[in-house]
């Protein structure tokens, strides 16, 4: 089956653009995570949508924003774009949306963000 | 402090030779731990995962282990190949922050033939 994919793979804003990241999932996760991976911070947690609910929230501005759809399909929103901001983006899914139980979390190959 | 330290933060090993990665970590409590393979560009990709109660875990040439007493991981890897060559995350499923993942900040390791 297909895996996590998103889109767009990569590309160049401009300092105080926005930007949106679109994430669909493995076919019946209904649950998908957001991380923003940089050489310096490693791979940090932004959020996590279950059933179009937000569960959980990472330690990041409110520039950062995200949203699930009933598909499942999620986006995230970046606004007013910093020179930090330039990183890569990873969606993940799993199905149970759980990470305490043993299931396997799914991740994409990522959106390459670079801000100029 | 991070609360999930890997190193070494890189390792070159020769083809066919073995090689430990290690993980130590302090957050408590903790649901399972995971190792995740990342090649450069692209996803990580999940190799084990252990619950508290686990010691080992296999994937192939890939054992990880477990001692929730002394906090600390292991990811071995048996008869390298040039494919190994990735950046190998530590990945622990903290409770007491809502159950979020806490990942380390990954060891290098370049295979060379």
């Amino acid at each position: 089956k297909a895996g996590v994919t998103q889109t767009p793979r990569y590309l160049i804003k401009t300092r105080g653009q926005q930007v949106t990241l679109s994430c669909s999932p493995i076919s019946g996760h209904r649950s998908v995570s957001w991380y923003q991976q940089t050489p310096g911070q490693g791979l940090q947690f932004l959020f996590e949508y279950f059933s179009e609910t937000q569960r959980n929230k990472g330690n990041f501005p409110g520039r950062f924003s995200g949203r699930q759809f009933s598909n499942s399909r999620s986006e995230m929103n970046v606004s007013t774009l910093e020179l930090g901001d330039s990183a890569l983006y990873l969606c993940a899914s799993s199905f149970q949306g759980d990470p305490r139980v043993r299931n396997t979390i799914y991740f994409g190959e990522g959106s390459w963000l670079t801000v100029v | 402090k991070n609360q999930v330290e890997q190193s070494p933060q890189s390792l070159i090993i020769l083809e066919g030779k073995n090689c430990t990665l290690q993980c130590n970590y302090t957050v408590s409590p903790f649901s399972n731990l995971r190792w995740y393979k990342q090649d450069t560009g692209r996803g990580p990709v999940s190799l084990t995962i252990m619950t508290f109660s686990e010691n080992t875990k296999s994937n192939g040439r890939y054992t990880a282990t477990l001692d929730a007493d002394t906090k600390q991981s292991s990811l071995h890897i048996t008869a390298s190949q040039l494919s190994d060559s990735a950046s190998y995350i530590c990945v622990v499923i903290s409770m007491e922050y809502g159950n979020k993942l806490v990942f380390g900040a990954g060891t290098i390791l370049r295979v060379k033939s």
